[in-house]
């Protein structure tokens, strides 16, 4: 009930294209939902973040799709470029335990072919 | 502004040791939580300190435990190592506890063997 399952591991999309990745979950306390970007060697560094109130967010080339009733948010990066490379976690938190103690997916590997 | 800034970024401990990881966060941030990320478990949860008082924990054995000084530094520590605690020792930081963005440092590998 405390898991965010995150698909695909990992994707390849052609500069230009939209990436999709989605994530899911179980518990309905979680009422904080971020993104997070990941470089090789370096931590990860939140790119955007949605509560359950909203059904889209988006900032700049990123946004969040946030699906309530189905239990669903998933990023979509608009034109993508090789410099969004990276892996990208999704991640939730529950009310009453702050935004620091975060549940975070598996992640997924993006690779963006020049 | 510095970012989050961890040490040492990289050792090799033998099994039955123990290590100290130290955190400065960045400047005006009071919380400070720890990660630890690995391939198969992906990043969990390990505790969250403000001001000096841990706020919250994750599951994880006694024989992890945090601190936090009044300059909002903080030092995570590991007894008894085993195998398994070989991974990517993350903290965060952020202005106030309960919400608001986690700024991440770079992290501290640990190896054990």
């Amino acid at each position: 009930q405390q898991q965010v399952k995150q698909s695909p591991q990992s994707l390849i999309v052609q500069k230009g294209g939209i990436s999709i990745i989605n994530c899911a979950y179980e518990n309905t306390a979680f009422d904080y939902f971020p993104w997070y970007q990941q470089f090789p060697g370096k931590g990860p560094a939140l790119l955007i973040a949605i509560r359950p109130d909203v059904s889209e967010k988006k900032e700049g080339r990123f946004t969040i799709s946030f699906n309530k009733s189905a239990k669903q948010f998933s990023l979509h990066i608009m034109d993508s470029q090789p410099g969004d490379s990276a892996t990208y976690f999704c991640a939730a938190s529950m009310k009453g335990q702050g935004a620091q103690k975060l549940v975070f997916g598996q992640g997924t590997r993006l690779t963006i072919n020049p | 502004k510095a970012g989050v800034t961890q040490t040492p970024r990289y050792l090799i401990k033998t099994r039955g040791q123990q290590v100290t990881l130290s955190c400065s966060p960045i400047s005006g941030h009071r919380s400070v939580s720890w990660y630890q990320q690995t391939p198969g478990q992906g990043l969990q949860f390990l505790f969250e300190y403000f001001s000096e008082t841990q706020r919250n924990k994750g599951n994880f054995p006694g024989r992890f435990s945090g601190r936090q000084f009044s300059n909002s530094r903080s030092e995570m520590n590991v007894s008894t190592l085993e195998l398994g605690d070989s991974a990517l020792y993350l903290c965060a930081s952020s202005l106030s506890s309960g919400k608001g963005e986690l700024f991440f440092g770079e992290g501290s590998r640990l190896t054990v063997l």
